[in-house]
């Protein structure tokens, strides 16, 4: 089972500002089969980035993803109200999909 | 559009079992997995499985397997999670969404809430 850890567990930004949230595996993620999810309080997740840098249908620019292998990145370059969530990485690239913790982004 | 509905919030007794249906509209329901994910309160999200439409063949958590049952009835494009023996830390929000190995799981259904509660 390929474990998926998250960091920071919460990040406190104010609106406008840069957040950069991270998300490493235990073994390199199979055709870089990760995606990023958020969600708020309530809600369902959402899809925003999938393949590890493409965005979804209805995703925002300011959102982006990187990286390969172990080690991936979600960065919102100027955070809005609404982005203000809990934010997973996810593996779908081999049995069983696992999640990360989760990183809650909070209004400072 | 593409959408999953779930069946409404459950309350169940310790030892019983729940059944969750997520209808799927918009789409060719046999093109796509179903998976099952579920979220105890305040807590991350855990895979439990996915089905496959198309075929019927069913891949479980190894955590979930002898518990967990996943069916379909593809003449009205429904999803079932059925899960048995069920456990207070069993509670939880049980979400259904749509599975490619291209874009992976999108969208979720809106979730349904199971209560485990003597």
């Amino acid at each position: 089972e390929i474990v998926m850890t998250q960091s920071p567990g919460t990040l406190s930004l104010s609106p406008g500002e840069r957040a950069t949230l991270s998300c490493r595996a235990s073994q390199s993620v199979s055709s870089s089969y990760l995606a990023w999810f958020q969600q708020k309080p309530g809600q369902a997740p959402r899809l925003l980035i999938y393949g590890a840098s493409r965005r979804a249908t209805g995703t925002p620019d300011r959102f982006s993803g990187s990286g390969s292998g172990t080690d991936f990145t979600l960065t919102v370059s100027r955070l809005e109200p609404e982005d203000f969530a809990v934010y997973y990485c996810q593996q779908y690239g081999s049995s069983p999909l696992t999640f990360g913790g989760g990183t809650k982004v909070e209004i400072k | 559009q593409v959408q999953l509905v779930q069946s409404g919030a459950e309350v169940k007794k310790p030892g019983a079992s729940v059944k969750v249906s997520c209808k799927a509209s918009g789409y060719t329901f046999t093109d796509y997995y179903v998976h099952w994910v579920r979220q105890a309160p305040g807590q991350g999200l855990e895979w439990m499985g996915w089905i496959n439409p198309n075929s019927g063949g069913t891949n479980y958590a190894q955590k979930f397997q002898g518990r967990v049952t996943m069916t379909l009835d593809t003449s009205i494009s429904t999803a079932y999670m059925e899960l048995s023996r069920l456990r207070s830390d069993d509670r939880a929000v049980y979400y259904c969404a749509r599975g490619s190995w291209e874009i992976g799981l999108d969208p979720w259904g809106q979730g349904t809430l199971v209560t485990v509660s003597s």
